[in-house]
């Protein structure tokens, strides 16, 4: 079934720490991934989007990095974070889902991120 | 440039009553069209979605939209709210492409018992 894995679900970073959040996708083969930010009373944000293994879009300009290393697994990180980093990330993907098959978008459980 | 707007960033409503929450989209092509609900600390889920066909979508939890190309819009309807329907719903439009789900800015769901 079409399922996303996203860990940690929780996270206290202290600023000027690495980051590394994780995202696998079951269900789907060659799905297009995207890592999504949600700042508190805010919408969400795109952040990057990928379309295959190593190609990484970034919609936003900031100290964050995203990479693809496998076609379902997509990661969010940073050499050092910022104050303005925290918030609710989440994972997404899009393609067409098995068992029954249908494109659309399935989201992660998400990671709230503080950093302080 | 494609938007989403969403009506009323919080919304309260009493157990039982109507459920009506807001969405219109700027766009010069028809769009696919989403509502998705999010619970606290919790990811996306979706409600419902309109790509093509009939207009009047029923969605999962009694959720309904109706997409109103003349209007440009896609309010999501409920008969009679739950105390479990509170949450953060999300109105989002795509039209196709690897990076085009557009959010709005989300709406807060209040039930008052």
């Amino acid at each position: 079934s079409q399922t996303i894995h996203q860990w940690p679900a929780t996270l206290v970073q202290p600023v000027g720490s690495p980051l590394s959040l994780e995202c696998t996708v079951e269900g789907t083969s060659n799905p297009n991934l995207y890592w999504y930010r949600q700042a508190a009373g805010r919408g969400l944000q795109l952040l990057f989007y990928s379309v295959g293994i190593g190609q990484i879009s970034s919609e936003v300009p900031q100290n964050l990095s995203a990479s693809r290393p496998q076609d379902r697994q997509f990661i969010l990180s940073s050499k050092k974070l910022l104050l303005s980093d925290s918030g609710f990330y989440l994972c997404a993907a899009h393609g067409l889902w098995l068992p029954y098959p249908q494109y659309g978008y399935t989201f992660g459980s998400g990671t709230r991120l503080t950093v302080v | 440039a494609q938007s989403v707007t969403q009506l009323g960033s919080h919304v309260s409503v009493s157990e039982g009553a109507l459920v009506l929450l807001r969405c219109n989209y700027s766009s010069s092509v028809p769009p696919y069209l989403f509502w998705y609900v999010q619970y606290p600390n919790q990811g996306l889920q979706l409600l419902l979605k309109y790509t093509t066909g009939a207009t009047l979508v029923k969605g999962i939890n009694g959720f309904e939209a109706e997409f109103k190309k003349s209007e440009t819009s896609f309010h999501l309807t409920k008969p009679s709210a739950h105390m479990s329907d509170a949450a953060e719903y999300f109105c989002a439009v795509s039209y196709g492409g690897a990076n085009n789900l557009f959010f709005g800015t989300g709406t807060r769901l209040t039930v008052i018992p």
